[in-house]
């Protein structure tokens, strides 16, 4: 147990629709990562967050957003959804600055 | 651009053999390789990392080997088990401390 918690495990919905993926950090860790993994890809980086502040952009489309609360939990905010946004989306946490991430066990989305 | 490559999409040994997994990459301003596994289901997690002044670290049966010079690491697992059938992803991380490029990953299995 990594001790990030994601939610929902899955999530089915429409072309067109809005979804928010849910994380909380392991506990005392202040940075929060977002990343997709595509059928077939590697993890892909998405954004990262610093005790509520955005730290590092990566690949992340316009109609996606996020942010890190007070309580250090965050949220991927997913917007006009297409199919091929369908993926795995994986949050971690860090307390450290050397890339050991602590991942959870993802939100598998599928658009139809 | 694929700044981490993991050319072997699939890797097959014997229990109790060496597994070598290899990773190449092109990003010269990693300041860190990273290895993590990752169980179907699963978050990725954080198995061991080598940071870019060295050329070797190990950790139990693991054993991460860097070559700058050809931009390569590569991972041994020696001696293997069954256990240890996973995907195993390698990553860079930049400068900033903030972003892990992932290769595409490459499925490990021990057969007994």
């Amino acid at each position: 147990d990594s001790g990030v918690t994601q939610t929902p495990k899955h999530l089915i919905t429409a072309t067109g629709q809005r979804v928010t993926l849910r994380c909380s950090p392991r506990s005392g860790d202040l940075s929060v990562y977002w990343y997709q993994q595509s059928l077939d890809q590697g993890l892909q980086f998405l954004i990262q967050y610093y005790n509520g502040e955005e730290r590092a952009k990566g690949n992340i489309l316009e109609r996606f957003s996020a942010q890190q609360f007070p309580d250090l939990h965050s949220e991927l905010n997913l917007s006009s959804l297409e199919l091929g946004d369908s993926a795995l989306y994986f949050c971690a946490s860090s307390a450290s600055t050397e890339g050991s991430l602590h991942f959870g066990n993802g939100t598998r989305l599928t658009v139809t | 651009d694929q700044q981490v490559k993991q050319n072997s999409p699939s890797l097959s040994v014997q229990e109790g053999r060496i597994s070598i997994l290899n990773c190449d990459y092109t990003n010269s301003m990693f300041d860190y390789f990273l290895w993590y596994k990752k169980y179907p289901a699963e978050g990725p997690t954080f198995l061991i990392s080598i940071s870019s002044i060295k050329d070797k670290n190990e950790d139990g049966r693991f054993t991460v080997f860097l070559n700058k010079s050809a931009k390569h690491l590569s991972l041994h697992i020696v001696p293997s088990q069954p256990g240890d059938s996973a995907v195993y992803f390698c990553a860079g991380l930049d400068s900033s401390g903030s972003r892990l490029t992932f290769g595409e990953g490459t499925q490990l299995t021990v057969n007994p």
